[in-house]
């Protein structure tokens, strides 16, 4: 299994551009999560999937978009790039079946994003 | 909303002890996390604790709770150099609130 991957690893933007952001999972997990690392500030959420078909935001989700048409995939999205969304991107997956231990969050190896 | 703090940054010797500590504000988390996040990669569930537990012991790690002061600590027995790492502490169920993290340096 390949576990979470993300994709692209880096990419830099100018302000006003869009892209998407891809996040795969072969674990057939239910829940998916896109985050944001700022320096000093930890992780924080700017939207979840509970499943295949919806979506939900989370702490931050001004600026992006977000969509599940897949189970396996989750699709973050900026449609005009600012300054203020150059972060680096984790995206996460758990089956979230109850028990603590099923409810780990397998995290990706993030995506670099400058925009300039 | 919850807030957690983490101090940044904890220098140690090889084979001491490390003690990295966390507060929160919101007593209602039924679950409390560790994760850790080596350079350049994301990050990895360490261990967690119940609410309703003060300690959990595995292997090297310890994590204290202390609910009434809202304190949670984990404890590194040996530190080695493959323990150098960013350390967060993470509190909720499905929507987790993360600490900035605190980055532990292990030297000779």
């Amino acid at each position: 299994n390949a576990g979470v991957t993300q994709t692209p690893k880096f990419r830099v933007l100018k302000t006003g551009q869009s892209m998407t952001l891809l996040c795969a999972q072969d674990m057939n997990h239910e829940y998916m999560y896109w985050y944001r690392q700022d320096p000093g500030m930890g992780l924080r959420l700017i939207h979840y999937s509970v499943g295949e078909g919806t979506t939900a935001k989370g702490e931050v989700p001004d600026g992006y978009n977000v969509s599940r048409l897949k189970k396996q995939n989750f699709l973050l999205g900026l449609e005009s790039a600012a300054p203020s969304q150059t972060s680096v991107y984790f995206c996460a997956s758990s089956p979230l079946r109850g028990w603590v231990e099923d409810n780990e969050q397998f995290f990706g190896p993030g995506t670099r994003l400058t925009v300039l | 909303g919850e807030d957690v703090e983490q101090s940044l940054f904890l220098s140690v010797r090889e084979g001491d002890s490390s003690v990295i500590n966390c507060t929160y504000t919101d007593s209602s988390s039924t679950y409390l996390y560790w994760y850790k996040q080596e350079p350049g990669a994301g990050l990895q569930l360490l261990t967690y604790i119940f609410s309703n537990m003060d300690m959990k012991q595995d292997q090297r790690l310890t994590v204290l709770l202390n609910k009434k002061d809202k304190h949670l600590s984990l404890r590194i027995a040996d530190t080695q150099t493959g323990d150098s790492a960013i350390y967060f502490c993470a509190l909720g169920y499905n929507k987790l609130i993360f600490g900035a993290g605190t980055r532990l340096a292990v030297h000779p």
